[in-house]
C-alpha cells in the first residue's frame, strides 16, 4: 500500500549548521503535509506545514519544501541547536483526517 | 495552554489482563485518536473517533477497542493484552475541519506486557 517514508532514519549534524530531513511519499491524492518533533520523554509536537497548492513554506528557523513531481518533502533547518535533537516525523493527509506517519528521523546535534 | 493529558506515563501489565489507558484533553476538539509508536516503524493508528459514541477503526484495530462516552476523553482498551502490544501509546486530538488540522499529541504511555 502506499506509505509515507524517509531517506535516512538518522542524521547528526555539527552544532550551527543547516540541517537537511528527507520524507517520500507515494499517494500523490494527499494535500496536507506536516513535520512534527519528538522529544525524548514526549509527544510529537506540530513545527511547520504545507498544502499541496504551495511548494515552499518557511517558519522561524524551518522551512518546508514540497516537491509534487517527485513525491518528496524535506524539512529544512537553519542553524542548528542543541535543543533541535530530537525525532522528526513527516506526516501527510490521505483523506479527511486519515493522517499517515513516516517512521521518523533521528536528529542529533554535536556540540 | 491547550493540552491532551494521558492518565498513565508507564504501565506494566500481565499477558491476559484487560488494560484501559485514558486520554483527556482541553480543547473542546471533536477528533480523538489513539496511536502505537514502535522502533522503526512510526505511528500507526489504532481507532479514531469523530464524535461522542462513535469510532472508525484505523490501521492496526485488532486486540483493541475504544470508547468515547464523552467529548473530552477517549479510552483505549486491551481486552486481553499479549506481549506484542507491548508499545509507546499515543492519543492526539484535532478540531473538525477539512482534513488540515495539526494534530496534538499527549505525552504517550509506554505499555509493557510480561
Amino acid at each position: 500500500g502506499e506509505s509515507v517514508g524517509l531517506h535516512l532514519p538518522t542524521l547528526s549534524v555539527q552544532e550551527g549548521d543547516n540541517s537537511i530531513i528527507n520524507c517520500a511519499y507515494s499517494n500523490s491524492a494527499s494535500d496536507y503535509f506536516i513535520w512534527y518533533k519528538q522529544e525524548s520523554g514526549k509527544g510529537p509536537q506540530f513545527i511547520i506545514d504545507i498544502r499541496s497548492n504551495m511548494d515552499k513554506r518557511q517558519g522561524q528557523r524551518v522551512t518546508v519544501l514540497l516537491n509534487k513531481t517527485v513525491k518528496h518533502l524535506s524539512l529544512q533547518i537553519a542553524a542548528t541547536q542543541p535543543g533541535d535533537s530530537a525525532v522528526y516525523f513527516c506526516a501527510e493527509n490521505m483523506d479527511n483526517n486519515d493522517m499517515r506517519f513516516g517512521a521518523g528521523t533521528r536528529l542529533t546535534v554535536k556540540p | 495552554d491547550v493540552k491532551v493529558t494521558q492518565s498513565s506515563r508507564y504501565l506494566v501489565k500481565r499477558t491476559g489482563e484487560k488494560v484501559f489507558l485514558e486520554c483527556v484533553q482541553d480543547m473542546d476538539h471533536e477528533n480523538m485518536f489513539w496511536y502505537r509508536q514502535d522502533p522503526g516503524l512510526g505511528l500507526r493508528l489504532i481507532y479514531f473517533s469523530y464524535d461522542v459514541k462513535m469510532k472508525e477503526k484505523g490501521d492496526i484495530p485488532e486486540g483493541y477497542s475504544v470508547s468515547r462516552e464523552k467529548k473530552e476523553r477517549f479510552s483505549l482498551i486491551l481486552e486481553s493484552a499479549s506481549t506484542n502490544q507491548t508499545s509507546m501509546y499515543l492519543c492526539a486530538s484535532s478540531p473538525l475541519g477539512q482534513g488540515d488540522e495539526k494534530l496534538f499529541f499527549g505525552s504517550g504511555t509506554q505499555l509493557s506486557v510480561l
